[in-house]
């Protein structure tokens, strides 16, 4: 079956350092590939999403890209900020017989950025 | 810009009692979704709903389980009997169009707690 695994956290980073947060799938399809993030109290929100191989998603300053060839899609940032401390979910995106998708997520990175 | 809004945020129940989680989706999705999150585990997919049916349903989600969209603008899961293992983070999602490549939007959670 499917699954995604992510490094484990928690990332402690200084406010403006770079950030990278590794993401692997497998797949028997060709998946859809995104990044949630959930702020403290708060649901999973779209961060960005790449749709096929070599695309690169972007948002907020975070960007990702399709690896095929390494089953992969890190996450990076130049230059983080104490708003940037969540927890980060790599997912990829299943097609449904019935037309819907699933997702399968990563366990989480959480990630504290510090002043 | 529209979201999935989700209650109670917290629901504490007695083990075996029914309990029904609401959602209300975006409104011109066509496709919903419950997931769940033990509490230091993965976010798993539990159920999809297209056309006023289920689309595909994960192990998890047995007999006890069921979904209802109840009018237009609802979309609740009801357990039947509730087991201390319910006790989990419960997020509804939608998403627009049918196709791996669609976002789901999430809502911020149903917090269960089973005594």
């Amino acid at each position: 079956g499917n699954s995604v695994t992510q490094m484990e956290g928690p990332v402690t980073l200084s406010e403006e350092a770079f950030l990278t947060i590794n993401c692997t799938y497998t797949a028997t399809g060709y998946p859809s590939l995104f990044w949630y993030v959930q702020y403290p109290g708060e649901g999973l929100q779209l961060l960005l999403k790449a749709t096929k191989a070599d695309d690169k998603g972007s948002n907020k300053g975070f960007e990702a890209t399709y690896r095929k060839e390494t089953t992969s899609f890190h996450l990076e940032k130049g230059s983080v900020q104490v708003s940037d401390s969540a927890v980060y979910f790599c997912a990829l995106s299943d097609r449904l017989t019935g037309g819907g998708n699933k997702l399968t997520f990563g366990t989480g990175t959480q990630l504290k950025v510090e002043l | 810009e529209p979201e999935v809004t989700q209650t109670p945020s917290h629901q504490v129940t007695q083990m075996g009692q029914e309990v029904i989680l609401r959602c209300v989706p975006i409104s011109n999705h066509l496709y919903f979704y419950w997931y769940r999150q033990i509490l230091g585990q993965k976010v798993e997919f539990l159920v999809s709903f297209y056309n006023n049916e289920i689309s595909e349903k994960s192990e998890i989600f047995d007999d006890q389980f069921s979904v209802e969209r109840p009018d237009g603008s609802n979309f609740t899961l009801k357990i039947r009997s509730t087991k201390l293992e319910d006790s989990a983070m419960y997020f509804c999602a939608s998403s627009e169009e049918r196709g791996s490549r669609q976002p789901q939007h999430f809502g911020d959670g149903t917090r269960l707690s089973i005594l």
